[in-house]
């Protein structure tokens, strides 16, 4: 099973808005609503913060927000936060085994 | 309060074996799907194992016959044990619960650091 394909590195001002593709096959993304983004700052576990493709658990901030077309998902971050600044995973539900994760984006607030 | 806490880790030569535990507390563990995920230095994350809350169980293609998912459901916990460690082993390894079979995991631990190396 292939990792998916993610952008290296993103990159943006404060207050812009940023888009991260998560590319797979229809083995994984393209077939399943089950695609899920997670943020990881340096040293810590990772965060859910999208599951399902558009859904936000609780306590996740409105200005995270998920889509798919395709074989391909997306994570925008809206009005973006110094904060914001971590790697960011997305990840699907792969009929071959269990789950597999994207190749990792590093987010970077200018 | 939901809580997962790796233990385990430690350094080990090639070849050799390993026992991680997760401890659970705040949900049980038997009523979810639990999954490990490891990350090696500097690198993204690699889904490792899964246990269904049914008892059945997956495995990445890398690890699959030397790595073994199970749970103590009296004592709510987690375990994976490691065999035949390689040094592409060597990461943190996280066990992380399922929100419903497969669709996300929504509680991680803090993880526990496995070195493969002579």
């Amino acid at each position: 099973q292939s990792a998916l394909t993610q952008p290296a590195s993103v990159s943006g001002s404060p207050g812009q808005s940023i888009t991260i593709s998560c590319t797979g096959t229809s083995s994984d993304v393209g077939g399943y609503d089950y695609v899920s983004w997670y943020q990881q700052h340096p040293g810590k576990a990772p965060k859910l913060m999208i599951y399902d493709v558009y859904n936000r658990p609780s306590g996740v901030s409105g200005r995270f927000s998920g889509s798919k077309s395709g074989n391909t998902a997306s994570l925008t971050i809206s009005g973006l936060q110094a904060e914001d600044e971590a790697d960011y995973y997305c990840s699907s539900y792969t009929s071959s085994t269990g789950y597999v994760f994207g190749t990792g984006t590093k987010v970077t607030v200018l | 309060e939901l809580q997962l806490v790796e233990s385990g880790g430690g350094l080990v030569q090639p070849g050799g074996s390993l026992r991680l535990s997760c401890a659970a507390s705040g949900f049980t563990v038997r009523s979810n799907y639990m999954s490990w995920v490891r990350q090696a230095p500097g690198k993204g994350l690699e889904w490792v194992s899964v246990i269904h809350s049914g008892g059945g169980t997956n495995y990445a293609e890398s690890v699959k016959g030397r790595f073994t998912i199970s749970r103590d459901n009296s004592k709510n916990m987690l375990y994976l044990q490691l065999n035949s460690l390689r040094a592409e082993d060597t990461a943190i390894y996280y066990c992380a619960r399922d929100r419903w079979r497969l669709t996300g995991l929504d509680y991680w631990g803090q993880g526990t650091l496995v070195t493969v190396s002579s």
